[in-house]
């Protein structure tokens, strides 16, 4: 079935450090990839999406890279800021337009 | 304008109550979605409308009902609901494509309507 696996579920690191989340999914037709961040009492806002045809994107302090064959995706931040903590969901399309998520992973930065 | 606006942003209601949540975009996107989302979850599929005609509906109970009355505008109506049924509803859309059965990219998420049923 449909699924999205993520990790690590919480993550801590000091602000100007690197932060990496992946995701692994199930369905090998899937060819969109996006990530949004939450925070709290609001809806998931999209930070970066990927589709099948590119390996790597980035904006600014932030990068997504795809590997097909593994069916992975990861979620790179560098040079954290404290306003960077907010939990993190990737998800993959499957089909036209449903979209399912990964399980989150709330991000952590301390000054 | 780039936002999708959700109504009522809390709501309680009592078991045996009928409410409505409304959710509304101006983006000309022609894909609209409810999702729900309990704490420390992520967010759970119930329905997509794509041009305004009901795609997916993802085994949810009767006691919900979407409704798309036009392209801007999706609602669901809830009727009899339990308390496990308290979470934040989402709202989102997305993709400008003018075919149906395209693929669709960017959606995009409302605030949500924080849902308590007593």
């Amino acid at each position: 079935g449909e699924n999205v696996e993520q990790h690590p579920s919480t993550l801590s690191v000091q602000e100007g450090d690197s932060a990496v989340i992946k995701c692994t999914y199930s369905d090998s037709a899937s060819n969109y990839f996006p990530w949004y961040k939450q925070e709290l009492g609001k809806g998931p806002q999209l930070i970066i999406d990927i589709r099948s045809n590119v390996g790597e994107k980035k904006d600014q302090r932030i990068a997504v890279t795809l590997n097909k064959t593994a069916k992975h995706f990861s979620l790179h931040i560098t040079e954290t800021q404290p306003e960077d903590s907010a939990v993190y969901f990737c998800a993959a399309r499957w089909g036209f337009q449903k979209l399912v998520f990964g399980t989150g992973t709330r991000l952590l930065v301390s000054p | 304008d780039t936002e999708v606006t959700q109504t009522p942003k809390h709501l309680v209601m009592g078991m045996t109550n009928k409410k409505s949540l409304k959710c509304e975009q101006h983006m000309g996107h022609r894909a609209m979605y409810w999702y729900k989302q309990k704490a420390k979850k992520p967010p759970e599929l119930m329905f997509v409308y794509s041009y305004e005609k009901l795609s997916i509906n993802e085994s949810v109970p009767s006691r919900f009902s979407p409704e798309c009355p036009n392209s801007s505008l999706l609602n669901l109506h809830l009727h009899a609901l339990q308390p496990e049924d308290s979470a934040l509803y989402l709202c989102a859309s997305s993709g400008n494509s003018d075919r149906p059965r395209s693929p669709v990219y960017g959606y995009t998420f409302g605030s949500g309507t924080r849902l308590t049923v007593v």
